[in-house]
């Protein structure tokens, strides 16, 4: 079982270059979720989706794109990257309100 | 207004002692959730203890037990036994709304706590 799998683990982005953090979860979870993770900041919402074709902002969004066709996938886009956006970046998903999250083992991203 | 605060930057135990980190909320929906999940230094997030709004009893999990006190918007998280594998950084989650709602996926942190154990 794998969970929720992230890709890639590590990134180095150019200003203005575009690119997709992959997530993947086979647990048929309907919650899914981003985050990224700033020192001193805890983890903030960038989107979240309840569903296939359900999404919404979160407390981060400006500067990202997510889109929810399946169940399993939730991709999120940095449409042009920018030095402010050098985080860790966190997927999560969960079935349940009283369910806990599970997270990918996230992504550091690294924007020159 | 932080939605979920902890105060404590930094806490130090020694081991085999019990250490409470804290957590204050603020929500005005009767139906949350509160949650503490545990990030090594490697990185990883791991879920330790669950709480509901409505629930009667304070959650338990082995040697994590949640303080909750509702009317002061508390939901402390007390380490019983501290052991040196514990040292890692503590974070404090709410999710508020009911199912169905769009709102409900959305989990609130707190800046977090960082524990060190020492021998």
């Amino acid at each position: 079982n794998a969970g929720v799998t992230q890709t890639p683990k590590f990134q180095v982005l150019k200003t203005g270059q575009s690119m997709t953090l992959q997530c993947a979860q086979d647990m048929n979870h309907e919650y899914m979720s981003w985050y990224r993770q700033d020192p001193g900041m805890g983890l903030r919402l960038i989107h979240y989706s309840v569903g296939a074709g359900i999404t919404d902002q979160g407390e981060v969004p400006n500067g990202y794109n997510v889109s929810r066709s399946t169940t399993e996938d939730f991709p999120l886009r940095l449409l042009s990257a920018a030095p402010s956006q050098t985080s860790v970046y966190f997927c999560a998903s969960s079935r349940a309100r009283e369910s806990p999250l599970h997270f990918g083992n996230g992504t550091r991203l690294t924007v020159t | 207004a932080q939605k979920i605060t902890q105060t404590q930057p930094g806490m130090f135990v020694q081991e085999k002692e019990a250490v409470t980190l804290d957590c204050t909320y603020d929500t005005s929906d009767p139906s949350y959730g509160l949650f503490w999940y545990k990030q090594p230094s490697s990185g990883e997030m791991i879920f330790l203890i669950y709480q509901g709004s409505y629930d009667q009893q304070n959650a338990t999990e082995g040697r994590y037990s949640l303080n909750f006190q509702k009317a002061r918007k508390s939901a402390n998280l007390v380490i019983s036994a501290s052991q040196l594998g514990d040292s890692a950084m503590y974070f404090c989650a709410m999710r508020e709304g009911r199912p169905g709602g769009t709102s409900y996926g959305k989990l609130t942190f707190g800046q977090g706590t960082i524990l060190t154990v020492h021998p």
